[in-house]
Parts: C-alpha cells; sequence; structure tokens
C-alpha cells in the first residue's frame, strides 16, 4: 500500500501565531508534494507543488511568505502557516506522489482542519 | 487554462441502482486520470485510475471510462450500496510547467436504502 501520514488532524490557534502541518509518506519514497485546500463542500484546490531538495512551486495567488513549505527529505513536507488570520480558516490536504516508472499515483494525507480564531 | 468540469454537483440513487458521473478536462495532453472518494473530515482515497491509453477500466463494481477525442471520461458504480454515499472528485494531470493534478469540483452521492 501507500501511506501518507499528516499531523495534527485538527488545530485551534490565536490569530497572529503559526502553525506547523506534517506530511510523510510512510512506506514509499515521495519526491514530489503537493498541498491542497478545502473550503466546506468546496473542490481541493491546489496551493503548491513540493519537490524534495528544492523550492516549492506555488499557484498564482497563493502568497509565499504566508504559506513555507519545506521538504527536507524524501518522505516528508511541512506546510507552514505564518501569522494565521481568521480566513486561513480551512482544511489542508497533503498528498505524495508514489512515484515508479511510471507509476503517477497520487495518495493523499487524512487532512488538517485549521480554526483560527 | 487548466480546468476540470464534473457533473453532476449532486446525485441521489436508490440502492442497488447505478451511479454515473462525467468530466471533462481541457488540456489534450493530460495522460492520467484518477478518481477520490472523499467521506466527511477525512482526504480523498484513490478508487480507480486510467491512462490515456486505456479506453476503460475496470474494478468490481466501479469502472472508468474515457474518450480522448472528446477529452471527457466517467465513472460508472453499479449496484450502489449505503456506503458509497460520500463526495466523489475526478482529476486530470497536467504538464505545462510543472505537473500538477487538477480536480472537478466534486459530486455528492447520496445512496437511498
Amino acid at each position: 500500500g501507500a501511506v501518507v501520514s499528516q499531523h495534527p488532524s485538527r488545530v485551534i490557534c490565536k490569530s497572529g501565531t503559526s502553525v506547523k502541518i506534517e506530511c510523510r509518506s510512510l512506506d514509499f519514497q515521495a519526491t514530489t508534494m503537493f498541498w491542497y485546500r478545502q473550503f466546506p463542500k468546496q473542490s481541493l484546490m491546489l496551493m503548491a507543488t513540493s519537490n524534495e531538495g528544492s523550492k516549492a512551486t506555488y499557484e498564482q495567488g497563493v502568497e509565499k511568505d504566508k504559506f513555507l513549505i519545506n521538504h527536507a527529505s524524501l518522505t516528508l513536507s511541512t506546510l507552514t502557516v505564518t501569522s494565521a488570520h481568521p480566513e486561513d480558516s480551512s482544511f489542508y490536504i497533503c498528498s505524495a506522489r508514489k512515484e515508479r516508472l511510471t507509476n503517477e499515483k497520487l495518495f493523499f494525507g487524512s487532512g488538517t482542519q485549521l480554526s483560527v480564531l | 487554462g487548466e480546468n476540470v468540469e464534473q457533473h453532476p454537483s449532486t446525485l441521489s440513487v436508490q440502492e442497488g441502482d447505478s451511479a454515473v458521473i462525467k468530466c471533462t478536462y481541457s488540456d489534450s495532453a493530460s495522460n492520467y486520470f484518477p478518481w477520490y472518494k472523499q467521506e466527511l473530515g477525512k482526504g480523498p482515497q484513490l478508487i480507480i485510475d486510467i491512462r490515456s491509453n486505456v479506453g476503460e477500466k475496470k474494478d468490481q463494481r466501479i469502472a472508468v471510462t474515457l474518450n480522448k477525442t472528446a477529452k471527457h471520461f466517467s465513472l460508472h458504480i453499479t449496484e450502489t450500496q449505503p456506503e458509497d454515499s460520500a463526495v466523489y472528485f475526478c482529476a486530470a494531470t497536467f504538464t505545462s510547467g510543472t505537473y500538477k493534478y487538477i480536480f472537478g469540483t466534486g459530486t455528492r452521492l447520496k445512496v437511498l436504502a
């Protein structure tokens, strides 16, 4: 199988604080991880593509300084929401691409519900 | 642009009936099309996928068909069960610039017992 572990599952923080979300591929190496944001009853919106050992590629409209992404190893990517505000409250989901030959399968973590007070 | 359209947004079927969800994509170069099932408060789970060199793929009660010429693909669920109730997302890969997966808007499937 392909397991992607995401922590924490839920976080409540005060406005102005920073929150770090971890995404780990447990049984495979992931050179590429993706971070999505999902509002209630809406689709998954791609925020950024995280590549191991290099800078993340952000989608248009996503603030790089607001959403810091680090992909330091082949099994770990982190998303840090800096100086969080209520409008950052959302469901954040990471995913990892299992690459083997031409295998493009994408597996998701369980998501993190962020609530900023 | 990079776009995946999905229909319908909601779908109610009687238990045992079939459900069909359709998606269209904008980039003729897209070559991989996965389908995901998402339950409330959880991450999406991959249920079936298809590559552009295949027209149809089946896995028990679930099947996916792909029409590359028309740039659309569909998910078919037969003999639906209450546990099939969830939100289903289609996706397509886009390769201009960085390799990425773009998702459809989702279909909320409700299977009525």
